[in-house]
């Protein structure tokens, strides 16, 4: 069945960068669009951009513009999402998900990612 | 930049009522509207998508209108597994949006 397997919980400090991954199973990983999202606590949903795992063609979100960096390994059928400059506001659950907004919406389970010094 | 406005940001209702959330773009999106609901803790669950078109596995008791700029969501005879937050989200733009959210609780 179609899945996306996020890695593991992050604790990083202020000023560090991150890397999530997102690994894709069950379909043709390069025929669709990787969005990723994210969710502060207590808050809601933040769309972060999209990748088209085909060609590599990426958009991200003004706020993050310059921050983020979403790029994909298609032999291995990975999504990577990279933060750099971390701050506390940072603080989030990040998921990955395909083909937002579709029928062929699927999402990974969230990756726990704490700010802290 | 397209902007979503959700309305109620909260709402509390009783098992089986009907329910309606609404969405306004600050621009015209055409009928690229999708509708998701999040519980605690969960990844979110699309239920409309294309403004209107119900997901698959998804109980008719939901519903979804609109196109433009103004699209609501329907919950008909409320049940208590519905009780959740709930997202409209724009695909209309390459930039995609959130609404605010829509949390819809027990009275």
């Amino acid at each position: 069945q179609v899945q996306l397997v996020q890695s593991g919980a992050e604790v990083k400090k202020p000023g560090a960068s991150l890397k999530v991954s997102c690994k894709a199973s069950g379909y043709t990983f390069a025929s669709y669009t990787m969005h990723w999202v994210r969710q502060a606590p207590g808050q809601g949903l933040e769309w972060m951009g999209w990748i088209n795992a085909g060609n590599g063609n990426t958009k991200y979100s003004e706020k993050l513009q310059g921050r983020v960096t979403i790029t994909r390994d298609t032999s291995a059928s990975i999504a990577y999402m990279e933060l750099g400059s971390l701050r506390s506001e940072d603080t989030a659950v990040y998921y990955c998900a395909r083909g937002v907004g579709s029928p062929r919406d699927v999402w990974g389970q969230g990756t726990t990612v704490t700010v802290s010094s | 930049d397209i902007h979503m406005t959700q309305s109620p940001s909260s709402l509390s209702a009783s098992v089986g009522d009907r329910v309606t959330i609404t969405c306004r773009a600050n621009q015209t999106i055409s009928s690229s509207l999708s509708w998701y609901q999040q519980k605690p803790g969960r990844a979110p669950k699309l239920l409309i998508y294309a403004a209107s078109s119900l997901q698959s596995d998804v109980p008719p008791r939901f519903s979804g209108s609109g196109s433009g700029t103004d699209f609501t969501l329907t919950i008909r005879s409320l049940q208590p597994e519905d009780f959740a937050t709930y997202y409209c989200l724009q695909s209309y733009s390459v930039f995609y949006a959130f609404g605010q959210g829509t949390k819809l609780e027990i009275k």
